[in-house]
């Protein structure tokens, strides 16, 4: 079974562009996930799909937003980018049961550069 | 406010010797923990969970943790380290809100010299 694909792998913007990052989750999962992952700050989770709604979010500017389509795959926007933007975008998948506790798989990442 | 606070963020261990790297976590309730290791320039591998029960619990590649209500911890642990360890290892605990959001540690560097 693939895994959870992230596309384009890296990308470099300006401050003030916009950027839009694209995930396929694993086949039969419907839940995505974003996180965004900094050396200073870490691993931050910023928001959740389920069946095309937002099921959490977290403590992020909104700049940032998400969707999900019916095939559960998932994208996640970023607009008037800031230099502080630029990190590793994780997106990970759950399988169907989707609740507390269950394990999410993640993709490779989008290596994203602000200039 | 749940955290996950894994206090080494460096660990140096010769080849074959054992490991263990460290996870305290903050949680309510009875926690959901996840060890994940990422290699660089990859994604996070997933290595074991806890949910309940059994509380050494199993993973791949020969790692095992060892949940400890206790002393709120979780640590990971390996008996024999091969040099394709050297990796980042995270550990991560289940949000205590809807969904599947993990609050994940700052992450232990593991470097393994020969």
């Amino acid at each position: 079974k693939a895994g959870v694909t992230q596309t384009p792998r890296y990308l470099i913007k300006t401050r003030g562009q916009q950027v839009t990052l694209s995930c396929s989750p694993i086949s039969g999962h419907r839940s995505v996930s974003w996180y965004q992952q900094t050396p200073g700050q870490g691993l931050q989770f910023l928001f959740e799909y389920f069946s095309e709604t937002q099921r959490n979010k977290g403590n992020f500017p909104g700049r940032f937003s998400g969707r999900q389509f019916s095939n559960s795959r998932s994208e996640m926007n970023v607009s008037t980018l800031e230099l502080g933007d630029s990190a590793l975008y994780l997106c990970a998948s759950s399988p169907p049961a989707a609740g507390l506790g269950v394990e999410q798989y993640f993709g490779p990442g989008t290596r994203l550069t602000v200039t | 406010a749940q955290s996950v606070t894994q206090p080494d963020i460096h660990i140096t261990v010769s080849e074959g010797a054992s490991l263990e790297l460290r996870c305290n976590y903050s949680y309510g309730a009875t926690p959901y923990l996840f060890w994940y290791v990422q290699s660089p320039g990859q994604g996070l591998q997933l290595l074991l969970k806890y949910f309940s029960g059994d509380t050494l619990v199993q993973g791949i590649k020969g790692f095992e943790a060892e949940f400890k209500r206790s002393q709120s911890s979780f640590n990971l642990r390996k008996p024999s380290v091969h040099w394709s360890d050297a990796a980042e290892y995270f550990c991560a605990v289940g949000s205590n809100q809807a969904g599947t959001a993990l609050i994940f540690g700052k992450g232990t560097t593991l470097s393994v010299s020969s």
